[in-house]
């Protein structure tokens, strides 16, 4: 489980979507989680969903998770400069087992 | 703000010191995580606790160690500091038992460490 990979960059313009891409190694990863870190502050959580989902919608968020891939995306609707942050896609098998984060994808959204 | 308080905000020191960074989780959390973000390293998991108790390790140095309190909060030592300590420290804490019985975490604003 301690493989999660992504992308180091994406830029977007704004009002544009976002896609941000994950892919994990454990399958027998139970939860998976969207982070948000904007600049000097902690880490936020933005979403999560549960191994046997496909997808799960947030207002402007989607998550589709591709268990036979395991490949976890992040969209976001109508991207704002706001949204410029890094974030992060995280495994876990719950249970408060460990959390294994991906190295982050820093989202730069251009006005 | 996740209600889990680090301090110090920032610290600065010199190799071969030694420093304690404080976590105090948010009230009702019994688990405990500590993390490492370099900008070479990314994110890494250091340790857990739960009530007190060591649950999971991962890449923590021998130079380093933790613990946690009856009161829950969470120290996390670091001694003999090199250069490559310099990081900035995060805790976090987490409760059980969303809608799908999820684990959720919830993170402190970090300390930022300085070895010179």
């Amino acid at each position: 489980g301690e493989d999660v990979e992504q992308s180091l960059f994406l830029s977007v313009r704004e009002g544009d979507s976002s896609v941000i891409n994950c892919t994990y190694t454990d399958s027998s990863s139970t939860y998976l989680y969207w982070y948000k870190q904007e600049p000097g502050a902690g880490l936020q959580l933005l979403t999560y969903i549960f191994s046997n989902m496909d997808m799960k919608q947030d207002q402007r968020l989607t998550v589709l998770l591709n268990k036979k891939d395991k490949h976890l995306s992040l969209r976001i609707a109508d991207t704002q400069t706001g949204d410029s942050a890094i974030y992060f896609c995280a495994e876990s098998m719950g249970n408060f087992n460990k959390f294994y984060f991906g190295s982050g994808t820093k989202l730069n959204v251009k006005p | 703000d996740s209600g889990v308080t680090q301090t110090p905000k920032h610290l600065i020191t010199a190799t071969g010191q030694r420093v304690t960074l404080r976590c105090s989780p948010r009230s009702g959390d019994l688990s405990v995580y500590w993390y490492q973000q370099s900008l070479d390293q990314g994110l890494q998991f250091l340790i857990q606790y739960y009530n007190g108790e060591e649950r999971a390790k991962g890449n923590i140095l021998e130079r380093f160690s933790a613990q946690q309190f009856p009161d829950l909060h969470s120290e996390l030592n670091l001694s003999s500091l090199e250069l490559g300590d310099s990081a900035l420290y995060f805790c976090a804490s987490s409760v059980w038992g969303g809608l799908a019985g999820e684990e959720t975490q919830y993170f402190g604003p970090g300390t930022r460490l300085l070895v010179l």
